[in-house]
């Protein structure tokens, strides 16, 4: 049962523009969230994250955004660059549990010039 | 740069062979992880360490050992894998286990090949 989802497996955005990386979950019992970022042949890179208790947090080109009640989570990268061509995954976590993160599929940005 | 390393970053090994990969890192976290990674899937994760103390075993077969010899160091050792097995061992940490709010940081990640 894949509690953490990105239904789309691939995005395609100019330079410049705004690149919108959503993720859904369905686990209640989340409270804390994040997003990597992952080049291939590297590690997941830690970008933003944010606790159930906002649901806003903002960072340079990065916002990510938290709808507790849709069970719905986005993050913003304005304005997009080529170097964040990437693949980009959620995780969320449980509270007392904050070791176990379960991730999303990830979904493939490819900013074009 | 990553702060968490890996050794080595590639490993190709037979089904019968007896192989550690390494991690280590030196951000004074205390709780360390270790992932598996498939071909286009998510991380999964397989153990927890907090404070040297394995605190989490996700059912992971037994041919998978792991072993946190201090706080900067963790081990995987490997022991009669299946060709199943090949995938992106990834090792990460955090500052502490079961503090709320605090992100993990990987590392490069052991790409593992059974023969």
């Amino acid at each position: 049962d894949q509690q953490v989802k990105q239904n789309s497996p691939s995005l395609s955005v100019q330079e410049g523009r705004i690149s919108i990386l959503n993720c859904d979950y369905t686990n209640s019992m989340f409270d804390y969230f994040l997003w990597y970022k992952k080049y291939p042949a590297e590690g997941p890179t830690f970008l933003i994250s944010i606790s159930s208790i906002k649901d806003k947090n903002e960072d340079g080109r990065f916002t990510v955004f938290l709808n507790k009640s849709a069970k719905h989570l986005s993050l913003h990268i304005v304005p997009s660059q080529p170097g964040d061509s990437a693949v980009y995954f959620c995780a969320a976590s449980e509270a007392g549990t904050a070791s176990k993160l379960t991730f999303g599929t990830g979904t493939r940005l490819q900013v074009t010039l | 740069d990553t702060e968490v390393t890996q050794t080595p970053k590639h490993l190709v090994m037979g089904m019968t062979n007896k192989k550690s990969l390494k991690c280590e890192q030196h951000m004074g976290h205390r709780a360390m992880y270790w992932y598996k990674q498939k071909a286009k899937k998510p991380p999964e994760l397989m153990f927890v360490y907090s404070y040297e103390k394995l605190s989490i075993n996700e059912s992971v077969p037994s041919r998978f050992s792991p072993e946190c010899p201090n706080s900067s160091l963790l081990n995987l050792h490997l022991h009669a894998l299946q060709p199943e097995d090949s995938a992106l061992y990834l090792c990460a940490s955090s500052q502490r286990d079961r503090l709320p709010n605090q992100p993990q940081h990987f590392g490069d990640g052991t790409r593992l090949s059974i023969l």
